[in-house]
């Protein structure tokens, strides 16, 4: 069964700051890897979406890349800014789409 | 286009009620999805219908049913909610199913059952 960590659950930065989302899947036969992101109150927006055979999308700010052998993915957001304030989520998707629990980014001004 | 609409917003129910969540779009997709978002954990998909007139289990389907009324509408039914039902439900809809393409979002359901 697909296991997807997300690390760290929460994260408060300063604005302006570049950083680093982390998620993880135990089962490396994926067919693509999803990012979104969810506002307070929210549903969910898709943020990118990768491709098994890819290594990275960008999309703007964000860019995110692939590490299929390693079951990685990392989410890198540019000059962060407090409208970026939100849970981001990733999802792989298998024989179905399964869910990290999140990571909360708050970004101070 | 209004995209994924979901009604109600909110529902506080006592254990053993029943009652059925609806989900509509208008984006003309195949697909359509139901999750629920516990805290502390990803959504968990319940059930999904990959095309009109097929639905099929998700990881969390027990308690549950479903409906794909047409193209547009899909519903999820508790017959007899139970506090471990306690959580938000979110619809989705795709072109393609189970993750291929990108899945959009509706706002959510926030249910209580006491």
């Amino acid at each position: 069964k697909q296991e997807v960590t997300q690390i760290p659950a929460a994260l408060s930065v300063p604005e302006g700051e570049n950083l680093v989302l982390n998620c993880s899947f135990t089962d490396s036969a994926i067919y693509n890897l999803q990012w979104f992101r969810q506002d307070p109150g929210k549903g969910l927006t898709s943020l990118l979406l990768i491709q098994s055979s890819q290594r990275e999308q960008t999309s703007g700010r964000l860019n995110a890349s692939l590490d299929k052998s390693s079951g990685r993915s990392t989410l890198y957001i540019a000059a962060s800014q407090p409208g970026d304030s939100a849970t981001y989520l990733c999802a792989v998707v298998n024989n179905d789409m399964r869910f990290g629990a999140g990571t909360r980014l708050t970004v101070k001004p | 286009n209004a995209g994924v609409t979901q009604t109600p917003k909110f529902q506080v129910l006592k254990t053993g009620q029943s009652m059925t969540l609806q989900c509509a779009q208008d984006m003309n997709h195949n697909s359509m999805y139901w999750y629920r978002q516990d805290p502390g954990m990803g959504l968990r998909l319940i059930y999904y219908s990959a095309s009109e007139g097929t639905t099929d289990k998700g990881e969390v389907p027990n308690g549950y049913n479903v409906s794909r009324l047409n193209k547009r509408e899909f519903s999820l039914r508790l017959e007899s909610a139970a506090p471990s039902q306690t959580s938000v439900y979110f619809c989705a809809s795709s072109d393609y199913d189970r993750g291929i393409d990108t899945q959009y979002f509706g706002p959510g359901t926030r249910l209580t059952v006491l």
